[in-house]
């Protein structure tokens, strides 16, 4: 099957600084890929759709300079947490639909756990 | 606004029992609706889904029952195995919505041995 491979798995940073989390599509390309935000033991929350090669629709109440999302390509997405803080610690979790299929064409990939210090 | 309510939060049920997740949704434009099982530290991954043209859906131990009038619709998990033990959650998406998936807030599921 499909596979969206998310990088890295897990990461500590320092307050402060910024952390990349990377979304590609391995054999199949993804004309749409969503941003979720898992807090433990709760629901997905949809942060924001991106389209390869135009601006990320974001959520409300997502902070559009905090979570700089780029779909520069139609197999790569990238999330990007600036300034981090320990609030921002979460599971960050990426899904891509494959273009050529229909809404069953969704396929999530594995998370990163992101620990803010 | 939740979406999409499901119940119950947590479950435990007996090996070789029925496990029952029940979800209601709230927006008449959702037309899928796909159930979704997550391990510990790892994304979700898709179990079945069904669109409200049919009333049931069944693939293996796995079946979705669907109420269109009543904008309801449930997961069954015959036989239930310890390896099913899960977080399982519902969601929703329209067209309308460019296929963004509202999801419930999931139900843990414990399949005692």
């Amino acid at each position: 099957g499909a596979v969206v491979s998310q990088h890295p798995s897990r990461v500590i940073c320092k307050s402060g600084t910024s952390v990349k989390i990377e979304c590609r599509s391995l054999d199949f390309q993804a004309t749409t890929m969503f941003w979720y935000r898992q807090f433990p033991k709760q629901s997905l929350m949809l942060m924001a759709t991106s389209n390869e090669g135009s601006k990320a629709t974001y959520e409300q109440g997502v902070e559009k300079d905090k979570f700089l999302i780029n779909h520069a390509s139609l197999t790569l997405s990238t999330l990007t947490v600036t300034s981090a803080h320990p609030e921002d610690s979460s599971f960050y979790i990426c899904s891509a639909r494959d273009g050529t299929g229909g809404r069953e064409k969704l396929f999530f990939g594995s998370g990163t756990q992101l620990s803010v210090l | 606004q939740q979406q999409v309510k499901q119940s119950p939060q947590s479950l435990i049920v007996q090996k070789g029992g029925i496990s029952i997740i029940n979800c209601a949704y709230e927006n008449t434009a959702f037309d899928y609706f796909p159930w979704y099982q997550q391990f510990p530290g790892k994304g979700p991954a898709l179990l079945i889904a069904i669109r409200p043209d049919v009333s049931e859906k069944k693939e293996g131990r796995f079946t979705i029952s669907f109420n269109k009038s009543a904008k309801q619709f449930s997961l069954h998990i015959m036989d239930s195995q310890p390896g099913d033990s899960a977080t399982y959650f519902c969601a929703a998406s329209s067209d309308q919505a460019g296929t963004a998936l509202i999801f419930g807030k999931g139900t843990t599921l414990s399949v005692s041995s």
